[in-house]
């Protein structure tokens, strides 16, 4: 199985600021990466797939890069109602996998 | 507008059983690949179950292979998951999800599955 491991676990960071989450493969997955957002108490919500392909509607501030093993999700500009956990998932092969997510807070 | 509706969650005791459903609108829901992704509480997301638009192809996670059985009926736009032999470890917010191959794109809003005596 693939396993994805997700850093920072957990950051603070204030309005405006550049904020970046990486996802790390066991192995090589090409661009076969999606990221998703949790808000609390709500079901997650597609951001990305395809590692860099914005899902229809999400804001531009939220981007992503990478492919191989070493993804990147990056938040342009944080927003108050980016608060949420962020998770990837890799779709290259089943069983499908999430990264153990990073919890983002605003300060 | 696409929606997902599941239902079926509750309260059952180990080595209990439980059907999960999940009533599919707003889409052709035989043209998709389904899921099952569950949350234990205050936990991550961990991917349970995958079913092809036909139904001819079927995934599951190791930890409920042997257990849990996904199937869906086209003609009437649903998706389900027969749970058995449920553990302590099987407690969790369990979300239908539609998508396979590059994404999972809409979710419904989860049912809760409580494993306990």
């Amino acid at each position: 199985d693939i396993q994805l491991t997700q850093s920072p676990s957990f950051l603070s960071a204030s309005v405006g600021d550049r904020v970046t989450i990486t996802c790390r493969a066991s192995q090589g997955i090409s661009s076969s990466l999606a990221w998703y957002q949790q808000k609390p108490g709500k079901a997650p919500k597609l951001l990305i797939y395809g590692a860099s392909t914005l899902e229809t509607g999400v804001p531009s501030r939220f981007s992503g890069s990478g492919s191989g093993a070493e993804f990147t999700l990056t938040i342009s500009s944080l927003q108050p109602e980016d608060l949420a956990t962020y998770y990837c998932q890799q779709v290259n092969s089943y069983p499908r996998t999430f990264g153990q997510g990073t919890k983002v807070e605003i300060k | 507008e696409a929606q997902l509706v599941e239902s079926g969650g509750g309260l059952v005791q180990p080595e209990g059983s439980l059907r999960l459903s999940c009533a599919a609108s707003g889409f052709t829901f035989s043209y998709y690949e389904m899921n099952w992704v569950r949350q234990a509480p205050g936990k991550g997301l961990e991917w349970v179950s995958y079913i092809s638009g036909d139904g001819g192809t079927i995934y599951y996670a190791d930890s409920v292979k042997g257990r849990f059985t996904i199937s869906r009926d086209n003609a009437r736009n649903s998706l389900n998951l027969q749970m058995n032999g449920l553990r302590d470890e099987d407690t969790a917010l369990y979300y239908c999800v539609r998508g396979g191959r590059t994404r999972l794109d809409f979710w419904g809003q989860g049912t809760l599955v409580t494993v306990s005596s």
